[in-house]
């Protein structure tokens, strides 16, 4: 089952902040996000292992509520070079271990205008 | 320079035709997976590999076939059986545990019907 991103679609104006969220069903050993631009291939961002651990890559970091089964990207200060849609892929428990593999959600649009 | 090479970047299938897509790797990564992106859906995956000559069906594995002769190649062969097949194809590859490692992809592949 595909975790759920939320919201769909935002907006922004440069300079603008914005969070994604990423829920899961399931328990989770780990939650990855990237970034796809129109017709090229996603780009890893980040990686989170721990719950509430928070992981920074320029002014992008992420949170994981490890207990909630819930992840969160924060955008701060956004960049016109932010535009594209984000995936949150989780890995998740299974049978007491991991099947190593990634389930996406259905991707976040973000569209930052000048 | 490392990375994955996916080709054709487009193809076009007949009825009742099938059709490989190929994948190759230079990063020495013992996984490898296929994806299917369609608009809206996110990246859902169709088979993946940990090791060479070994391979499991994730979540819509039907009309889909792989093999994993070498650890560098992971070809993907559209069958006849499956009757929408237009879509955008990625592959990745990893390290594995999943958890720690991110996924790095290939250009695509897009799949039209003639």
């Amino acid at each position: 089952q595909q975790p759920v991103q939320s919201p769909q679609a935002v907006i922004l104006r440069e300079g603008e902040d914005a969070v994604i969220n990423c829920s899961s069903s399931k328990a989770l050993y780990s939650v990855h996000w990237y970034r796809q631009k129109h017709g090229e291939a996603p780009v890893f961002l980040m990686i989170l292992l721990k719950g509430g651990e928070q992981k920074g890559h320029e002014k992008i970091s992420a949170s994981f509520n490890e207990k909630k089964q819930q992840s969160s990207l924060y955008l701060t200060a956004s960049q016109l070079s932010y535009s594209g849609t984000y995936f949150c892929g989780t890995e998740s428990v299974n049978g007491g271990g991991s099947n190593y593999k990634l389930t996406f959600g259905k991707g976040t649009l973000l569209t930052v205008n000048p | 320079d490392g990375g994955i090479t996916q080709s054709p970047k487009y193809l076009f299938r007949k009825e009742g035709q099938n059709v490989t897509l190929s994948c190759e790797q230079n990063l020495n990564h013992d996984a490898m997976y296929w994806y299917r992106q369609d608009p809206g859906q996110g990246l859902r995956l169709i088979y993946y590999s940990q090791i060479v000559n070994d391979f499991q069906k994730g979540d819509i594995a039907e009309g889909y076939s792989v093999s994993r002769e070498k650890k560098e190649s992971f070809p993907l062969t559209v069958t006849s059986a499956q009757k929408n097949p237009t879509a955008f194809y990625l592959c990745a590859s990893g390290q594995t545990p999943a958890r720690n490692q991110p996924q790095h992809f290939g250009d695509g592949t897009r799949l039209s019907i003639l």
